[in-house]
């Protein structure tokens, strides 16, 4: 009963450096989100996926690019770190897009990662 | 420019009394809105919601009113238990099948102290 999983739970990287958040869900869910959490801002949208193979813009985009190669599974890439990415990462995931309650959102653990 | 605010990073109340957490908006096209609920090293959990129709909804101790008039909405924990204590992040949403278009506010942290 795994949920959504998100590795690695922390890293730090040196400006400039590339590295690839996973998240993996086993429910079978359709939509697939990456969020951000950054102090007095709140989660922040970066990219979503409504499906294998498709993926979306979100709120804050730049800077990030995502593949959905296969249907349990989101990746975050970063290609060049920059100390304004430091955050705690989440991902999300749900059967639909609808937004509240059962079958809403199930969020993983999040990934809280330094950029220095 | 925030579109959703919560005012109040903090608030510290008794074991049993009622907790008020307070969340405003700006935008006049959110018309679903929801409460999320999130411990230490995990990820945020929904907790209640509300529709722009209502302008309250019940789930146990948990109550959320809707005042569109004043763009504002308050959750109510009545009465307040120690496993409250967490961040509640207030959240608006244009419609309730938007992914693209949820909005989280900064949070604020519940401490419920015995």
């Amino acid at each position: 009963n795994a949920g959504v999983t998100q590795t690695p739970k922390f890293r730090v990287l040196k400006t400039g450096q590339s590295m690839t958040l996973l998240c993996a869900q086993d429910m079978n869910h359709e939509y697939m989100y990456w969020y951000r959490q950054d102090p007095g801002m709140g989660l922040r949208l970066i990219h979503y996926s409504v499906g294998e193979g498709t993926t979306a813009k979100g709120e804050v985009p730049d800077g990030y690019n995502v593949s959905r190669l296969k249907k349990q599974n989101f990746l975050l890439g970063l290609e060049s770190a920059a100390p304004s990415q430091t955050s705690v990462y989440f991902c999300a995931s749900s059967y639909t897009v609808k937004v509240y309650g059962p079958g809403g959102y199930t969020f993983g653990s999040g990934t809280r990662l330094t950029v220095v | 420019d925030q579109q959703v605010k919560q005012n109040s990073p903090s608030l510290s109340v008794q074991e049993g009394r009622i907790s008020i957490l307070n969340c405003d908006y700006t935008n006049s096209m959110f018309d679903y809105f929801l409460w999320y609920k999130k411990y230490p090293a995990e990820g945020p959990t929904f907790l209640i919601s509300i529709s722009s129709i209502k302008d309250k909804n019940e789930d146990g101790r948990f109550t959320v009113f809707l005042n569109k008039s004043a763009k504002h909405l308050s959750l109510h924990i009545v009465p307040s238990q120690p496993g409250d204590s967490a961040v509640y992040f207030c959240a608006a949403s244009a419609g309730y099948s938007s992914a693209s278009k949820i909005i989280f506010g900064s949070g604020t942290r519940l401490s419920i102290r015995p």
